[in-house]
């Protein structure tokens, strides 16, 4: 069953504007991870924050988790156009730990305009 | 990331014909994943494979679809008698072997595309 549910589904600012996205599940997890998409390829990771994690931040994104609502956080902030890609989490509720077995949500579509 | 070597990019099969798609892991990576990607859709998992053995087909279609990862070579997906429903981003991923929480890296994708 889909795990990952990310909100909005599209979402367009203007470069500089800060870009939040969010994105809810259902199961207990070990970690909660975000990738990201450009038209037409693969995907590059972002960032992976654990179960015992509340707050993570790396360059320009901060990822926060709620365990308790079962929701994760992605805000990009100083926007440029390089960032208009698909934004994805990522769940792994496998009990080996790893990633083995992501279940990745829809995406949110980010277009930021110059 | 560069290290996953998915080949080729892009395929064209006609209806009932064999798709083949290969994958090379990061350098001495052991955990091979498969995923499918349909249009504006998320990744949805297909099967989990370590070095001979599949540890989770769990998303794999019951029928006309089997994956290995050979001792030596690359993991191979197949595809028999592809359909026009096949038609997808076929994207593997590979992970070290130590447990714990890693990221998978995933390659660029193979398109398919069925005529």
């Amino acid at each position: 069953s889909q795990q990952g549910e990310e909100d909005p589904q599209a979402l367009s600012i203007q470069e500089g504007e800060n870009a939040t996205m969010n994105c809810s599940y259902k199961t207990s997890i070990n970690n909660l991870q975000w990738y990201r998409q450009n038209s037409g390829r693969g995907l590059v990771h972002l960032i992976l924050i654990r179960s015992n994690e509340r707050e993570k931040h790396s360059g320009r994104l901060r990822v926060t988790l709620d365990t308790s609502k079962k929701s994760s956080s992605l805000l990009i902030t100083a926007s440029r156009a390089a960032d208009t890609a698909s934004y994805f989490c990522a769940t792994d509720a496998s009990n080996r730990g790893g990633s083995e077995k992501l279940v990745f949500g829809k995406g949110t579509k980010l277009t930021v305009n110059p | 990331n560069a290290g996953v070597m998915q080949n080729p990019r892009h395929l064209v099969r006609r209806r009932g014909q064999e798709a083949r798609l290969r994958c090379s892991p990061v350098k001495g990576h052991s955990h091979v994943y498969w995923y499918r990607q349909l249009p504006e859709e998320g990744l949805k998992f297909m099967v989990y494979l370590q070095k001979e053995n599949i540890i989770d087909e769990s998303g794999m279609p019951k029928e006309r679809f089997s994956a290995e990862f050979p001792k030596e070579g690359p993991s191979i997906l197949r595809i028999q008698q592809v359909v026009r429903g096949d038609s997808a981003a076929y994207f593997c991923a590979s992970s070290p072997p130590s447990r714990g929480y890693t990221e998978a890296f995933f390659g660029q994708g193979t398109r398919l595309t069925v005529v």
